[in-house]
């Protein structure tokens, strides 16, 4: 079965970075997934999508201090620079078999 | 500018029906895949249904299966959800997002509240 797993929290102090992870279920390290940015009382918004090989797609506007890799079965977000409006729900998504599978989501606090 | 607005949420007894809307603009909106996704008040995201760029194909989750019926109108540029005999758990935010490999535009959300 397709799972994603996501820490449900991480803080860091501004102007700092942040590592978040999400880690793929086993048989499925080779999935790319998409890592999704939902700010308080806001929509969610696509960020990029990260690839078995650690390239990724950013999203139109996305500034350069979001960045992605990979290692193994986990993919992972790293913001840089950590600014206010970087304090949001971050949320990991795949495609499975005929269904779409999301993380359960970290909650990134600035400090 | 590329959008996608959905429309059409409300409150609505349990049992009922709603049927949601999403317009989309700024793009060519037969060449993508297009998603249903929703979020309970204070939850995470969770995918509830994918149709295919014609229309021909579609995948609900087990939550919704025969329940709810996506559908779409390319020369309206329009995604619908149909949503029946509708629970309380129903309860949620509703967005509509296009998939062309990357689900890379989403809607602001419209809300489904199921009670009495």
């Amino acid at each position: 079965q397709l799972v994603l797993t996501q820490s449900p929290s991480a803080s860091a102090s501004l102007g700092a970075s942040v590592k978040l992870t999400c880690t793929l279920s086993s048989g499925h390290s080779t999935y790319a997934i998409a890592w999704h940015q939902q700010q308080p009382e806001k929509g969610p918004r696509y960020l990029m999508k990260v690839n078995s090989d650690g390239s990724h797609i950013k999203g139109d506007g996305i500034p350069d201090r979001f960045s992605g890799s990979s290692s193994g079965a986990e993919r992972h977000l790293t913001i840089s620079s950590l600014q206010s409006e970087d304090e949001a729900d971050y949320y990991c998504q795949t495609w499975g078999t005929g269904m779409g599978v999301f993380g359960g989501g970290t909650k990134v606090t600035v400090l | 500018e590329v959008q996608l607005v959905e429309s059409g949420g409300g409150l609505v007894q349990p049992g009922g029906s709603l049927r949601l809307s999403c317009a989309a603009s700024g793009f060519t909106f037969s060449t993508y895949w297009m998603h249903w996704v929703r979020q309970a008040p204070g939850k995470g995201l969770v995918w509830v249904s994918r149709i295919y760029r014609d229309g021909t194909g579609t995948n609900y989750a087990d939550s919704v299966k025969g329940r709810f019926t996506i559908s779409r109108d390319n020369a309206k540029n329009t995604l619908y959800l149909q949503m029946n005999s509708l629970r309380a758990e129903d309860t949620a935010v509703y967005y509509c997002i296009r998939d062309l490999g990357t689900w890379d535009v989403w809607g602001k959300g419209t809300t489904v509240t199921v009670s009495s």
